[in-house]
């Protein structure tokens, strides 16, 4: 059973850089055929997909984000991340790392992390 | 960008059949899948490739989707199954939300 874990600090300062980890166990980042997401949702409101990597390295974008995003992922400690630089308090949100086999549903979820984009 | 619409609330008597729409642009020609999103937890696959459900999903949930509209019924609706549902597209290597329905278990 794959489990995914969002880490990462909780408050972030307007014009900076949001980072996020998600570790990922019960399997292999670079193993499979398998696409590696980040979704963020403000409190309240819908889910917005962000973009993915898979195990190959290619990368998508959502195309509202692509300018501030990068997603990158490091085999060796089984982990995934996300930068999202130039954040204001709209990027405020509870962060979730999921992953999918291509063309299909997201299957594994991790818990989901808070990040307050305040001064 | 592609988009698809929901509704932003449906209400059901218990043990009532409540039915989400989830329109898009010839989405009868994507895979849809359904999410249910109780609060403060995840969001979990109900449905997936349009009319599948994961091993654990009660049968009383199946999909649709034909034309520009797809859509979630719950048949017998139970109090557990109040919480919101979004359906999911793939679009040109982009993953694409409806806006999500609160789905209320009267």
């Amino acid at each position: 059973q794959v489990q995914l874990q969002e880490s990462g600090p909780g408050l972030v300062k307007p014009s900076q850089t949001l980072s996020l980890t998600c570790s990922v166990s019960g399997g292999s980042i670079s193993s499979g055929s398998y696409y590696w997401n980040w979704i963020r949702q403000p409190a309240g409101k819908g889910l917005e997909w962000i973009g993915r990597i898979y195990t190959s390295g290619s990368t998508n974008y959502n195309p509202s984000l692509k300018s501030r995003v990068t997603i990158s992922l490091d085999a060796s400690k089984n982990q995934f991340s996300l930068r999202l630089n130039s954040v204001t308090a709209a990027d405020t949100a509870v962060y979730y790392c999921a992953s999918n086999r291509p063309g299909v549903n997201f299957d594994y979820w991790g818990q989901g992390t808070l990040v307050t984009v305040s001064s | 960008s592609y988009e698809l619409t929901q509704p932003l609330s449906v209400s059901v008597d218990l043990g009532q059949t409540a039915r989400i729409a989830c329109g898009g642009n010839s989405i009868g020609s994507k895979n849809v899948h359904w999410y249910q999103q109780r609060p403060g937890q995840a969001p979990v696959v109900v449905i997936y490739r349009d009319n599948n459900r994961p091993s654990g999903i009660p049968e009383r949930f199946s999909g649709s989707n034909s034309g520009n509209t797809a859509a979630l019924t719950i048949i017998g609706a139970q109090a557990g199954d109040e919480a919101d549902y979004y359906c999911q597209v793939w679009d040109s290597s982009t993953a694409v939300f409806g806006g999500g329905t609160k789905l209320t278990v009267l």
